[in-house]
């Protein structure tokens, strides 16, 4: 069964700073890996999405990685503003021996605030 | 991409009753879920939304809880029935892939908080 971990669960930091925040996951048989923003009390928005094939994407300050092979992904947050503070999730989307796609796997995500 | 609304954003109900909530995308749709999150928790999948037919269950979660209805291909509902402040999450529509390499969608939310 896919588990999705992300650490750390938290993370506080002065604005400006360069960041990373990590998942990984226990199954390397995945589709891809989406990265997801979240404010308090809202919906998720979309912020990357990761092929299996593919080794990284990048939209603007963000870069997410992805080490499929060690079930690992980075999301890189470059010259962080207090507009980045949120809660960052990671789900996978596992692929079944069928050769056909499961549901998306959510990690618990990473509270980031970024202090002015 | 596809913009999904859901209705109404927040509620605050008591216990033993029931809540609909309404999700609406701007486009025609496959695949439409509804998720949970708990205070503090991440997402945890309640069913997929199949148009014409029942909705399919995850395991721990059941029709008489959480009926569904998908008339159309850009529309469903999901209530909470008979309520008790366990209940209380936030509720999200979401949306696709239609293809594997698509990205998920996921609506606004609607703040559920039971007394």
């Amino acid at each position: 069964k896919q588990e999705v971990t992300q650490i750390p669960a938290a993370l506080s930091v002065p604005e400006g700073e360069n960041l990373v925040l990590n998942c990984s996951f226990t199954d390397s048989a995945i589709y891809n890996l989406q990265w997801f923003r979240q404010d308090p009390g809202k919906g998720l928005t979309s912020l990357l999405l990761i092929q299996s094939s593919q080794r990284e994407q990048t939209s603007g300050r963000l870069n997410a990685s992805l080490d499929k092979s060690s079930g690992r992904s980075t999301l890189y947050i470059a010259a962080s503003q207090p507009g980045d503070s949120a809660t960052y999730l990671c789900a996978v989307r596992p692929h079944n021996l069928r050769g056909g796609s499961e549901k998306l796997v959510f990690g618990k995500g990473t509270k980031l605030t970024v202090n002015p | 991409s596809a913009v999904i609304s859901q209705k109404p954003s927040r509620d605050i109900c008591q216990r033993g009753t029931s809540l609909t909530i309404q999700c609406q995308v701007d486009s025609q749709v496959t695949m439409m879920f509804w998720y949970r999150q708990q205070p503090g928790q991440s997402l945890t999948l309640i069913a997929t939304a199949n148009q014409g037919s029942e909705a399919t269950y995850e395991s721990g979660f059941v029709i008489d809880k959480f009926p569904i209805s998908r008339p159309n291909l850009t529309f469903s509902t999901l209530t909470v029935s008979n309520m008790s402040p366990e209940d209380s999450s936030i509720y999200l529509c979401s949306v696709g892939p239609d293809r594997v390499q698509e990205t998920q969608y996921f609506g606004p939310g609607t703040r559920l908080l039971v007394l």
